[in-house]
């Protein structure tokens, strides 16, 4: 079982829709990132919260807005998505830089498959 | 900048066979780590094994060992003893600790496909 919670796991919505994603860990990891995953493809990364603070944004389009409201959570809210955003999208969670080191896996959620129609 | 390369887009094995699965990589950072996940259809990216720059050793995880050779700046993954499940797409990563960035950096990719 995965250590990272994501919901939900599907997510079907409109283009004009208005929907947020859910991403928890109880890990006490301090650094949290938000992935997307086209199929057959590696993962690209989108953002990246370091104590809670937003570190790296990976010039993702304003329609993707996250938030972490806590060390345990993660959010991503999405607005007036386009059919080419239809992913899997992962949520992670590492150490903190201050304490981790490159001994630092990511641990993954099981990600929400996200459909725009 | 990091790079990691996965040539093999997909390999298959017979269960019960080992399979290596190819990761080369290029950095400037002088301390950097290794890392294999899984990923099967369900989606989930599953951790498999951790290698870092200065370890002596090869990892081994259980089935899972790294053929770790640094002047050759590769990293390949061996699985022995395949089974039906380790079916699913294996990604390289690695991760560097200069600059404060601590962002896994992914390879293309492998699918292997184990036959019974």
């Amino acid at each position: 079982d995965t250590e990272v919670t994501q919901t939900p796991k599907h997510l079907v919505m409109g283009m004009t829709n208005k929907k947020s994603l859910k991403c928890e860990q109880h890990m006490g990891h301090r650094a949290m990132y938000w992935y997307k995953q086209k199929a057959k493809k590696p993962p690209e990364l989108m953002f990246v919260y370091s104590y809670e603070k937003l570190s790296i944004n990976e010039s993702v389009p304003s329609r993707f807005s996250p938030e972490c409201p806590n060390s345990s959570l993660l959010n991503l809210h999405l607005h007036a998505l386009q059919p080419e955003d239809s992913a899997l999208y992962l949520c992670a969670s590492s150490q903190g830089s201050r304490t981790g080191g490159v001994r630092t896996e990511a641990f993954f959620g099981q990600g929400t498959r996200l459909t725009v129609v | 900048a990091q790079k990691i390369t996965q040539t093999q887009p997909g390999m298959f094995v017979q269960e019960k066979e080992a399979v290596t699965l190819d990761c080369t990589y290029d950095t400037s950072d002088p301390s950097y780590g290794l890392f294999w996940y899984k990923q099967p259809s369900s989606g989930e990216m599953i951790f498999l094994i951790y290698q870092g720059s200065y370890d002596q050793q090869n990892a081994t995880e259980g089935r899972y060992s790294l053929n770790f050779q640094k002047a050759r700046k590769s990293a390949n993954l061996v699985i022995s003893a395949s089974q039906l499940g380790d079916s699913a797409m294996y990604f390289c990563a690695m991760r560097g600790a200069s600059g404060g960035s601590y962002i896994p950096t992914f390879g293309r990719g492998t699918s292997l496909i184990v036959h019974p």
